[in-house]
């Protein structure tokens, strides 16, 4: 176990629907980042929070949009939502400095199923 | 290219066999490198670090990076059924930023 917790564990929408997913960093880490991984694909990141601020972003469109609070926990934030985005969205939280050296530890993830 | 390439495999090894995976990363992906191991339905969960060329071992596994040649591989000796999973490459950005992973091998250890 990594102390990274997520929620909810599954989640079902419809097409065109917003959905918010939650994550817990680890006790003492305050750099969180957000992935998509879908079926069969390594997990593609989306974006990165440190101390509240965003400190990175992949190549995903701003419809995806997350928020980290002043107790290091973050929410990832989907509107208009695609059949794509069906994935396992998974939160990883690192030590004090978003330095490239960190380690990442994953949650257990949010499965979105997308009809 | 992609920043991070695996060969997805399957990878079949028998039961105590010494399992390679390999990995080959672009330009961008320059700072760290990490394998991770990743059971069906579940998240995945570190495996080992490297960030200076050479060897690094922890048990049964072994991390090779060779920063000339964009290469990372991980060896797993005397591989067990257990190690049957999915692994994954991750290295981080120039920038230190942004994580890139592979899109994973399977390897299956035959009993």
């Amino acid at each position: 176990e990594t102390g990274v917790t997520q929620s909810p564990t599954h989640l079902i929408k419809t097409r065109g629907q917003q959905v918010t997913l939650r994550c817990s960093s680890q006790s003492g880490h305050n750099t969180v980042s957000w992935y998509q991984q879908a079926l069969g694909q390594g997990p593609q990141f989306i974006f990165q929070y440190y101390r509240e601020e965003e400190n990175g972003r992949g190549n995903f469109p701003p419809r995806f949009s997350g928020l980290q609070f002043p107790n290091y926990s973050s929410e990832l934030n989907v509107n208009a939502l695609e059949l794509d985005d069906s994935a396992l969205y998974l939160c990883a939280s690192s030590f004090p400095s978003p330095s490239s050296t960190d380690t990442q530890y994953f949650g257990p993830g949010t499965r979105l199923t997308v009809l | 290219q992609k920043e991070v390439e695996q060969n997805s495999g399957p990878l079949s090894v028998p039961e105590g066999a010494i399992a390679s995976l390999n990995c080959t990363y672009s330009d961008r992906v320059s700072q760290s490198f990490f394998w991770y191991r990743q059971y069906s339905g579940k998240s995945p969960e570190l495996i080992m670090s490297i960030y200076s060329n050479g060897d690094k071992e922890d048990g049964r596994f072994t991390a090779q990076l060779n920063k000339a040649s964009q290469y990372v591989s991980l060896l797993i000796r005397d591989s067990q059924p257990s190690d049957s999973a999915t692994y994954l490459c991750a290295g981080s950005s120039n920038t230190g930023n942004q994580f890139y992973f592979g899109t994973g091998t399977s390897l299956t250890v035959i009993p």
